[in-house]
């Protein structure tokens, strides 16, 4: 089974503060990806990663950067955090079989950030 | 931009059959998936639909009509453990996925 883990299911952290959610999955998936999810909204991607070093913008990428070092690990960093970017985060990962079938994506159970 | 709508709310019976709309409007078209998500929990693949026509596995049927711009997901013989969210997305390029807000289904006894 597809296992992708996320560093935390809660964080509360104060306005300004510099904050890393660590996101890893065990199935050497080439493509990783962080959305963020309010009720009403569903989910939306803010950043996306097709290989080691690769990074893509999403939707919603402003007041957020990533970082993808290492095949198995997506970070995602909020530079200063703002009230406005408490939500549910999750990550995603897919083997990356572009146009071969469903290339499914497997989710983290997410962290609950709250900003105050 | 993507425009994915799905209703926000469904309840049925025990027992019942519900079907959960989604029409979508997006600049390309790479496939359809439908996500289950329990509360607290993150979403899970239920079916891909990339060819008009119906995929049924199990309880769960999926339909898709390209020309339409339109699925639906059906839940025959409710459970009450069916009680969720069901995600709408299409994946509109290589890669990315474009999300309905979620329809919450509630299952009642």
């Amino acid at each position: 089974d597809v296992k992708v883990t996320q560093s935390s299911r809660y964080l509360v952290k104060r306005t300004g503060e510099k904050v890393f959610l660590e996101c890893v999955q065990d199935m050497d998936h080439e493509n990783m990806f962080w959305y963020r999810q309010d009720p009403g909204l569903g989910l939306r991607l803010i950043y996306f990663s097709y290989d080691v070093k690769m990074k893509e913008k999403g939707d919603i990428p402003e007041g957020y950067s990533v970082s993808r070092e290492k095949k198995e690990r997506f970070s995602l960093i909020l530079e200063s955090a703002s009230t406005n970017q408490t939500s549910m985060y999750l990550c995603a990962s897919s083997s990356g079989t572009s146009g071969s079938g469903a290339d499914t994506q497997y989710f983290g159970p997410g962290t609950r950030l709250t900003v105050l | 931009g993507q425009n994915i709508d799905q209703p926000t709310e469904m309840t049925a019976t025990e027992g019942a059959i519900v079907q959960i709309n989604c029409t979508y409007q997006t600049s390309g078209f790479n496939g359809l998936f439908w996500y289950q998500q329990h509360a607290g929990e993150a979403p899970t693949f239920l079916s891909y639909n990339v060819l008009d026509g119906l995929e049924e596995k199990g309880r769960f049927s999926s339909f898709l009509s390209r020309s339409k711009g339109y699925s639906y997901l059906l839940l025959k013989e409710l459970q009450m453990k069916d009680s969720a969210s069901y995600l709408c997305a299409v994946r509109d390029g290589d890669y990315k996925l474009s999300f309905g807000a979620g329809t919450t289904v509630t299952v009642r006894a």
